[in-house]
């Protein structure tokens, strides 16, 4: 059974980088074609999909946010990180991990961070 | 970016009525397209990908087609279930961008 988790803070400020935590469970992140993935949805908006890291390290970035996010992985805890520079109010959303073979296969929670002084 | 364009944007049908959602893609992403179903406050949850192929575990109820550009989910007798909100993506090139969405409800 494949098993997503989010975590990190809830709330942040301007200007501060966020660190968001993916911890999974039910596959491995060194399998060949698998992928994890960071999507986030602002309140009442559509998804928009942030970045990806493959089994092979391969890490792709939303061109738009390229400059401000950071996708890595540890294999050995099952854990895939994100972190996004310099927040602002309009990156208040919830955000997803998610796995990827075919499409964004699972899904974690999600978690709401807020970005607020 | 390839821009992905759903119709309608809400959407409003009774249970048993079929109902079919478009997905237009700006340029061609062959058969590169996923849908799926979010439900508030929860997770999305993919109903097809590669256009056509259904996730396990889904009922045959829902289908998809379409290749290129153009794209439709269909579900063939709705369920009290299924009122949620669709959205497709494609997965052709970076970015992979998701459609705007569509919301189903009770009529």
């Amino acid at each position: 059974q494949i098993t997503l988790k989010e975590s990190g803070p809830t709330l942040v400020k301007p200007s501060q980088t966020l660190t968001l935590t993916c911890t999974f469970s039910g596959f491995s992140l060194s399998t060949s074609g698998v992928g994890v993935g960071w999507i986030r949805q602002p309140p009442g908006k559509a998804l928009e999909w942030l970045a990806l890291i493959y089994w092979d390290d391969d890490k792709r970035y939303s061109p738009s946010l390229k400059s401000r996010v950071t996708i890595t992985k540890d294999t050995s805890k099952n854990q895939v990180v994100l972190t996004m520079t310099n927040m602002d109010p309009v990156d208040t959303a919830t955000y997803y991990c998610a796995y990827y073979a075919t499409g964004f296969d699972y899904w974690g929670q999600g978690t709401l961070v807020t970005v607020s002084s | 970016d390839i821009q992905m364009t759903q119709s309608p944007s809400s959407l409003s049908a009774s249970v048993g009525d079929r109902v079919t959602i478009t997905c237009r893609a700006s340029q061609s992403i062959s058969s590169y397209l996923n849908w799926y179903q979010q439900k508030p406050g929860k997770a999305p949850k993919v109903l097809i990908y590669a256009a056509s192929s259904l996730q396990s575990g889904v009922p045959s109820r829902f289908s998809g087609s379409g290749s290129g550009t153009d794209f439709t989910l269909t579900i063939s007798s709705l369920q009290p279930e299924d009122f949620a909100t669709y959205f497709c993506q494609h997965s052709y090139s970076i970015p992979y961008t998701f459609g705007q969405g569509t919301k189903l409800d009770i009529k």
